[in-house]
């Protein structure tokens, strides 16, 4: 159990697009889901928090206007690059997190490559 | 079977003691093998990157992939309180230097407590 899904797995866009990012949790509801962004052979950076039915919470530095998250149901996440430019380029993973457990579950990952 | 096998623990071992974490793995198409640490709600921070099988040695830290066997290992040597977090590994059938990482697969993570 606690399979988290993305979809796209690689999207390529021409700059000015905006790209959209699915998150599912396939077996289990999650209250929470995390986005991070990964730089070659960096650590994962946390983006944003969301929480079902309410609005996300930023970490600093990431802007909410150009980075939308939705967090409609307890199975699925969206996240929404607007007006991507080629430094929005990256590797962006979600993870999930059952109500009142410490453990997250990861997706695979999503390439966003931004010509 | 899940891909990628991790024992969630949670291991407590006492200060200065010698930590081995582990994981299984089925898909023998990975080749790429990672270590991240995660303290309580912060993102996971990448410890150790290995491509072969071998060992690779940093710090305290080393890392141990076995692809024959399909297990990877990290160890921590002196363990301190300060390494208390959950250890998540993760792997990869791809890699592109450029572009970073592709497709990861990560275990469940172990969580450690490293008493004084």
């Amino acid at each position: 159990g606690a399979v988290v899904s993305q979809h796209p797995s690689w999207v390529i866009c021409k700059s000015g697009t905006s790209v959209k990012i699915e998150c599912r949790s396939l077996d289990f509801q999650a209250t929470t889901m995390f986005w991070y962004r990964q730089f070659p052979k960096q650590s994962l950076m946390l983006m944003a928090t969301s929480n079902e039915g309410s609005k996300a919470t930023y970490e600093q530095g990431v802007e909410k206007d150009k980075f939308l998250i939705n967090h409609a149901s307890l199975t699925l996440s969206t996240l929404t690059v607007t007006s991507a430019h080629p430094e929005d380029s990256s590797f962006y993973i979600c993870s999930a997190r059952l109500r009142d457990q410490e453990t997250q579950y990861f997706g695979p990952g999503t390439r966003l490559l931004v010509l | 079977q899940k891909e990628v096998e991790q024992d969630p623990g949670p291991l407590s071992v006492p200060e200065g003691a010698i930590v081995s974490l582990n994981c299984t793995y089925s898909n023998s198409a990975f080749q790429y093998f990672m270590w991240y640490r995660q303290y309580s709600r912060k993102g996971p921070e990448l410890l150790m990157y290995t491509y072969s099988s071998g060992n690779k040695e940093d710090g305290r830290f080393t890392a141990q992939v076995d692809k024959s066997s399909k297990y990877i290992s990290l160890f921590i040597r002196d363990s301190q309180p300060s390494d208390s977090a959950t250890y998540l590994c993760a792997m990869s059938e791809f890699f592109d230097s450029g572009a970073g990482s592709y497709q990861l697969t990560f275990g469940k993570g172990t969580k450690l407590s490293v008493i004084p």
